[in-house]
């Protein structure tokens, strides 16, 4: 059974910092994974997909990293900003088209 | 295209009682899914179509039910209310063509549902 575990569950940084948020995953047989951003009340807003053959992928400010043989994923933000405070949540993609979510890394990005 | 859409967007109910939640969708998806969402926990699946007549469990499916009679609906039905089921359930839908074109599943607005 795919389990997703997200470290840390909450970060607290100051505005301009660099910071790497952590995902892993038990299975590596995944068709792809994913990151999201949720802000509070709010639905998913995807930020970042990396198939499973990519190693990493970039947004602007922020990338994604994947490495399906140890099970690990990075997302860097970099010169964080205020407005990037919300919940980012990994998410792996099955064979049968459902995702398994971690819990979430709450990130408060402090002026 | 609506994409995927969730009704209703907020659901009070007694214990005991049932209800259906709605998710359609019109981009011809195989796969959809149901989520619920609880605070610090993530999104759970709890059960999950790829294709219409199938259907299966999640990681959390006791409680509710649901059918596939055609691709463009997947409810979600509570058949008994419990407070432990108060939550934020999201829909989801892709396709095989989507996922391997390296396209994200696509997310319903979400539904919040308040079990008295």
């Amino acid at each position: 059974k795919q389990e997703v575990t997200q470290i840390p569950a909450a970060l607290s940084v100051p505005e301009g910092e660099n910071l790497v948020l952590n995902c892993s995953f038990t299975d590596s047989a995944i068709y792809n994974l994913q990151w999201f951003r949720q802000d509070p009340g709010k639905g998913l807003t995807s930020l970042l997909l990396i198939q499973s053959s990519q190693r990493e992928q970039t947004s602007g400010r922020l990338n994604a990293s994947l490495d399906k043989s140890s099970g690990r994923s990075t997302l860097y933000i970099a010169a964080s900003q205020p407005g990037d405070s919300a919940t980012y949540l990994c998410a792996v993609l099955g064979s049968q088209g459902n995702l398994i979510f971690g819990k979430g890394t709450k990130l408060s990005v402090k002026p | 295209n609506a994409g995927v859409t969730q009704t209703p967007k907020f659901q009070v109910l007694k214990t005991g009682q049932s209800m259906t939640l709605q998710c359609a969708q019109d981009m011809n998806h195989e796969y959809m899914s149901w989520y619920r969402q609880d605070p610090g926990m993530g999104l759970r699946l709890i059960h999950y179509s790829v294709g219409a007549g199938i259907t299966d469990q999640g990681e959390v499916p006791n409680g509710y039910n649901v059918s596939r009679s055609t691709t463009e609906d997947f409810p979600l039905r509570l058949l008994s209310a419990a407070p432990s089921q108060t939550s934020v359930y999201f829909c989801a839908s892709s396709s095989k063509r989507t996922l391997q074109k390296g396209e994200t599943q696509y997310f319903g607005p979400g539904t919040r549902l308040l079990v008295l």
